[in-house]
C-alpha cells in the first residue's frame, strides 16, 4: 500500500549546522505535502507545506524541497538551534482524497551542543 | 486566541471499558479530525468531521466512533478497550475543512494520553 517513510529515524546535528530531514513517498498521485514538528509532550506543530506543482518553498529558516521524479521530500533547517530538537513528520495528501493525510513515522532530530 | 483544547490530558482505563475524549477546536474552525499516535508510529487518521457530519474515516474498527456538535466541539469514543488502544489521541482543527494545501493550516491539540491496563 501507499506509505510515507523516513530514511533515518534519528538525526544528530551540531548546533549551528544545517539539518536535512528526508522523506520518501510512494504515491505519485499525491498533490500536497506538509511537515510538522512535534516536541516532547506536545501536539504536532505546522512547519511548512508544499504543493506538487512546486519544487521548493522557503519559510523562516526552513526550506522544503520536492523531487517528484524520485518521490522524495526533504526539510532543510538552517543554523539548527536547541529549540529545533523534536520529532519531524512528513505527510502527504493523495489527490482526490477527502482530507486524509498519510503520515510518516517521524525522524527525531537531536541537537548536539 | 485559544488553541485546540483536549480533555482529559491523561487517563487510565481497564480492558473492556469504554472511553470518551473531548476536543474543542479553535474558535471559528468547523473541521475537526482525530488521530491515533503510538510510540514509534506516525499519526493514524481516525475520522474527520465538518458541520456535524463525518466526512472521512480511517481504517479503524467500529469500536472507534466520534461525533461533532453544533458548536464544532467533538468527541470520540472507544468501546470495549483493548491493550493496543493505549496511545496518544490527537485532535486537529482547521478553518474550512478538507481543503488542505490552500493555506488551510491544521492545528493540533496537545492530545489525550490513554493507557489501557
Amino acid at each position: 500500500g501507499e506509505s510515507v517513510g523516513l530514511h533515518l529515524p534519528t538525526l544528530s546535528v551540531q548546533e549551528g549546522d544545517n539539518s536535512i530531514i528526508n522523506c520518501a513517498y510512494s504515491n505519485s498521485a499525491s498533490d500536497y505535502f506538509i511537515w510538522y514538528k512535534q516536541e516532547s509532550g506536545k501536539g504536532p506543530q505546522f512547519i511548512i507545506d508544499i504543493r506538487s506543482n512546486m519544487d521548493k518553498r522557503q519559510g523562516q529558516r526552513v526550506t522544503v524541497l520536492l523531487n517528484k521524479t524520485v518521490k522524495h521530500l526533504s526539510l532543510q533547517i538552517a543554523a539548527t538551534q536547541p529549540g529545533d530538537s523534536a520529532v519531524y513528520f512528513c505527510a502527504e495528501k493523495i489527490h482526490g482524497s477527502n482530507y486524509q493525510l498519510i503520515w510518516g513515522a517521524g525522524t527525531k532530530l537531536i541537537i548536539k551542543p | 486566541k485559544a488553541g485546540v483544547t483536549q480533555t482529559p490530558r491523561y487517563l487510565i482505563k481497564t480492558r473492556g471499558q469504554q472511553v470518551t475524549l473531548s476536543c474543542s477546536p479553535i474558535s471559528g474552525h468547523r473541521s475537526v479530525s482525530w488521530y491515533q499516535q503510538t510510540p514509534g508510529q506516525g499519526l493514524q487518521f481516525l475520522f474527520e468531521y465538518f458541520s456535524e457530519t463525518q466526512r472521512n474515516k480511517g481504517n479503524f474498527p467500529g469500536r472507534f466512533s466520534g461525533r461533532q456538535f453544533s458548536n464544532s466541539r467533538s468527541e470520540m469514543n472507544v468501546s470495549t478497550l483493548e491493550l493496543g488502544d493505549s496511545a496518544l489521541y490527537l485532535c486537529a482543527s482547521s478553518l474550512a475543512g478538507w481543503e488542505v494545501g490552500t493555506g488551510n493550516t491544521i492545528y493540533f491539540g496537545e492530545g489525550s494520553w490513554l493507557t489501557v491496563v
